[in-house]
């Protein structure tokens, strides 16, 4: 089966410096993977997406993506965070198995960026 | 402005009383599905549609309905709500059958059964 995992339940990073949310997946065949952030009583909104290509993808608000096939990995990363990025992530990974329809999520990082 | 709209946002209610949630999308997308979030789970799926009048089990459909009946709205019915269904709920909607469509996600439901 699908699966993602994300290793970190919280991410503490200082305004300006580099941010890596870690994800890790299991799949059989190609990965097609996605970044989505979850803003305090907000909705998950779309950051970034894996399907083919370039193994460094770049997706909203700064963020980007490198997808790893040999360490099946796909971080979250951003040169200089902000406090405004403080906010829940997942990473996502399309199943297949059961139509292209469901995703199936990481547990979730929440990323805190201090001033 | 496209976008996927939930109501309630919040909602508590007692042990046995039906609820219905609404989600209403206006791309005209032909995939819509629900997920409920709780800490330590990430989001698991409840359902899921692929137009109208097609609806399947997702991974936790257990206390859930769903209905498609027009192919904007996509509501989730709980016929008597229990505790253990106390969650944030999302619909979202999929343009296609692409596998590289993302998903577009309502704000979400806080539902608190007592």
């Amino acid at each position: 089966a699908q699966s993602v995992a994300q290793p970190e339940d919280q991410v503490n990073v200082a305004e300006g410096n580099p941010l890596t949310v870690k994800c890790t997946y299991s799949v059989s065949g190609n990965p097609y993977l996605f970044w989505y952030v979850q803003y305090p009583n907000r909705g998950l909104q779309f950051l970034l997406k894996y399907i083919t290509g370039d193994n460094l993808v770049k997706g909203s608000y700064g963020f980007e993506a490198e997808f790893n096939k040999s360490q099946t990995s796909f971080h979250l990363k951003k040169p200089s965070a902000l406090v405004s990025d403080s906010a829940l992530y997942f990473c996502a990974v399309r199943d297949l198995n059961t139509g292209f329809q469901k995703l199936v999520f990481g547990t979730g990082t929440r990323l805190l960026v201090s001033p | 402005e496209a976008q996927v709209t939930q109501n309630p946002r919040y909602l508590i209610t007692v042990t046995g009383k039906k609820l219905t949630v609404t989600c209403s999308q206006n791309m005209n997308h032909e995939y819509m599905s629900w997920y409920r979030q709780d800490p330590g789970l990430g989001l698991r799926q409840i359902y899921y549609s692929m137009n109208v009048e097609v609806t399947d089990k997702g991974d936790v459909p257990e206390g859930y309905k769903v209905s498609r009946k027009e192919k904007r709205n996509f509501p989730l019915i709980l016929e008597s709500p229990s505790p253990n269904q106390t969650s944030l709920y999302f619909c979202a909607s999929t343009q296609g059958e692409g596998v590289n469509t993302e998903a577009f996600f309502g704000q979400g439901t806080r539902l608190t059964v007592v």
